[in-house]
């Protein structure tokens, strides 16, 4: 999974509480995303990051939040989780500019609300 | 935004058949077009890719094909083996924003093949 890792890989939660998913990589690249995946709809992008402290929103970004205080680390945040918020997260990364490098997905981490 | 809907959602084909998963996205600025597979449990992995300048490429038993006059492009599996069995995702990506940043990747929502031996 081209050095990436992401911690918890499987989680169970209550409805309220907050949640912090982690994603770690040793390849040095700039870019990094978080996808949820649920049946029916594929991959869709929360938060990408293009640098350290320089985010931004993707397509289902509503409930989450992220952060990126060091290259190798990207952090995905549901402040008070929801029963919608279950589901597969993934993280991935590429070296520069989408679509002139390959984005590698790390190994996913299974949320699940209750 | 961009939209990309994939077909078929199921395919089975006998082993040893040739597979066609076909991909049409709606952003006529899109570049780029990966194709992804899927294993059980696993992240998805990119098995190919092609750029808009490109029409057609391949990589062994694996090719895909670019209209962009059409927006769509279709991925080829040839002579399939039961190790292809896996769920395919094809993708774009858009243009960059114009505040520099730029946009991830718009995946279709998947096809399960499965190669009956």
């Amino acid at each position: 999974d081209a050095g990436i890792t992401q911690s918890p890989r499987h989680k169970v939660t209550e409805t309220g509480t907050p949640v912090t998913l982690r994603c770690h990589q040793t390849e040095n690249h700039r870019y990094m995303y978080w996808y949820r995946q649920d049946p029916g709809h594929g991959l869709r992008l929360i938060h990408y990051s293009y640098g350290v402290k320089d985010t931004d929103k993707g397509e289902v970004s509503d409930g989450y939040s992220v952060s990126r205080s060091k290259t190798e680390d990207f952090l995905l945040t549901l402040e008070s989780a929801t029963s919608s918020q279950t589901s597969v997260y993934f993280c991935a990364i590429s070296e520069s500019i989408p679509g002139t490098d390959t984005q590698y997905f790390g190994p996913g981490t299974r949320l699940t609300v209750l | 935004g961009e939209n990309v809907e994939q077909h078929p959602s199921t395919l089975s084909v006998q082993e040893g058949d040739s597979a066609v998963i076909k991909c049409t996205y709606s952003d006529s600025a899109s570049n780029y077009f990966p194709w992804y597979k899927q294993e059980l449990g696993k992240g998805p992995q990119l098995i190919i890719d092609i750029r808009s300048n490109v029409g057609e490429k391949k990589d062994q038993r694996i090719a895909v094909t670019l209209n962009k006059t059409a927006k769509h492009f279709s991925l080829h599996i040839t002579e399939t083996q039961p190790e292809d069995s896996a769920v395919y995702f094809c993708a774009a990506l858009g243009g960059l924003r114009a505040g520099g940043g730029a946009d991830g990747l718009t995946f279709g929502k998947g096809t399960h093949l499965i190669i009956q031996p």
